[in-house]
């Protein structure tokens, strides 16, 4: 059973600040990293791909991957009220001559004005 | 260029009714996902086709479940005999060829589907 865990909190931080999601995950042979923004109601929306060790920076986001780690992180820089979402690590892994993209449960991130 | 389009956006059934749900994909995507989100969950895989492959199924949780990709474009989810703990919004995904690493997966607006 491939797995992805993140704490569910909910993350509380003040406009402004950074905030830091995490991920783990649980196969080691995994390539492909991602994370999905997901507001009440909505359907996810991709907001980063990381494929190697280190930094991948976009805008206002930087996802961070340590593959010996098995972890992958998001930061928001500069944090604002429409940050307020629910984000979701992905992690795309093979078996079996096929693809299974896990997601994990979702971290409920809240910026406070 | 249109994104992933599903159908219908909401679909209300009575319990013991099959329902069809469609999606059709980004065009030139060959990689297609369902997915079931239940209120305040996560997302459960149901099944995974990959041009013309054989889908994974693995997913499906009962044999009520079954779905088909006509053409390697537009997928069909059905759902036959339909049961309250059916009711969640349905998520199509699909992405291009899976080679290499590009393989962002990029989701419709959802099927909200309630059995009463």
């Amino acid at each position: 059973q491939k797995e992805v865990e993140q704490n569910s909190g909910p993350l509380s931080v003040p406009e402004g600040a950074i905030a830091s999601l995490n991920c783990t995950y649980s196969d080691r042979g995994s390539q492909s990293f991602f994370w999905y923004r997901q507001y009440s109601g909505k359907s996810p929306e991709l907001i980063m791909s990381i494929y190697s060790n280190g930094d991948k920076e976009d805008g206002r986001f930087t996802a961070q991957l340590n593959k010996a780690s098995q972890y992958v992180s998001l930061l928001i820089r500069d944090s604002q009220p429409s940050d307020s979402a629910t984000y979701l690590c992905a992690v795309l892994h093979s078996g079996a001559g096929s693809y299974q993209l896990t997601f994990g449960k979702g971290t409920k991130l809240s910026v406070i004005p | 260029g249109a994104g992933v389009s599903q159908s219908p956006s909401n679909k209300v059934t009575e319990k013991g009714k099959d329902v069809e749900l469609r999606c059709d994909p980004i065009s030139g995507h060959t990689a297609l996902y369902w997915y079931r989100q239940s209120l305040g969950q996560g997302l459960e895989f149901l099944i995974y086709f990959q041009g013309n492959s054989a889908p994974d199924k693995s997913g499906l949780p009962s044999d009520r479940f079954s779905a088909e990709r006509t053409g390697g474009s537009v997928s069909t989810l059905t759902i036959q005999r339909t049961q309250q703990e059916d009711s969640a919004v349905y998520l199509c995904a699909s992405s291009p060829p899976i080679q290499g690493l590009n393989t962002e997966a990029f989701f419709g607006q959802g099927t909200r589907l309630t059995v009463v």
